[in-house]
């Protein structure tokens, strides 16, 4: 089961609003990633976490906050967002071991379309 | 830094054609990973294949193929005998380490499309 699971597929939210969007994985993966993909370019990863601990922050604007409750979940809380910030989120996950570069593949999710009004 | 060039932005075949995506990659590292993933307007990035710097072998997967050469710093992708389902943005990607993560740096992407 190569699968990554990604809820909502659709998300529209004020600029108000608090939403969540959700990453499953059940690979046994202990790395997991969050891109943000906008039209006509290649995604831009955002966060990764390893061993359920954040590894890589890219400079991500504080409105996006990751929390990864365990080894087969990802969420990313959106709190305060703006137009620009409508995108496909990605969700990624692939094998990971401490010390050692290993080049895994990452595995895709179908993505979450979020429209910010 | 690393980088990934696809130049070619957009291609359009007519079916059964074949075809090659080009991509031209930059690193520092003597240990690095390249990969092509393919994404169809559903939107999900569909991993195709990963090579790694010590093996130069070309490879086949029936209608694509792969070519890797490391004195060219070239990774092409060719598919054989298009098909319409083969409509899809390419993206190749290199991988690297950062903050004691694995990190993949991607190609702006190549559109194909492939007309019947």
């Amino acid at each position: 089961d190569t699968e990554v699971t990604q809820t909502p597929k659709h998300l529209v939210m004020g600029m108000t609003n608090k939403k969540s969007l959700k990453c499953e994985q059940h690979m046994g993966h202990r790395a997991m990633y969050w891109y943000k993909q906008k039209a006509k370019k290649p995604p831009e990863l955002m966060f990764v976490y390893s061993y359920e601990k954040l590894s890589i922050n890219e400079s991500v604007p504080s409105r996006f906050s990751p929390e990864c409750p365990n080894s087969s979940l990802l969420n990313l809380h959106l709190h305060a967002l703006q137009p620009e910030d409508s995108a496909l989120y990605l969700c990624a996950s692939s094998p990971t071991f401490s010390g050692r570069f290993h080049g895994y593949e990452q595995y895709f999710g179908p993505g979450t379309r979020l429209t910010v009004t | 830094a690393q980088k990934v060039t696809q130049a070619q932005t957009e291609i359009s075949v007519v079916e059964k054609e074949d075809v090659t995506l080009d991509c031209v990659y930059e690193t520092r590292d003597t240990t690095y990973y390249l990969f092509w993933y393919k994404q169809p307007p559903s939107g999900e990035l569909v991993f195709l294949i990963r090579r790694n710097s010590f093996d130069e072998q070309n490879e086949i997967s029936g209608r694509y193929s792969w070519n890797f050469q490391k004195s060219t710093s070239s990774f092409n992708f060719t598919i054989t005998a298009s098909q319409v389902v083969d409509s899809a943005v390419y993206f190749c990607a290199l991988s690297g380490i950062q903050g004691g993560s694995e990190k993949l740096v991607f190609g702006k992407g190549t559109k194909l499309t492939v007309n019947p």
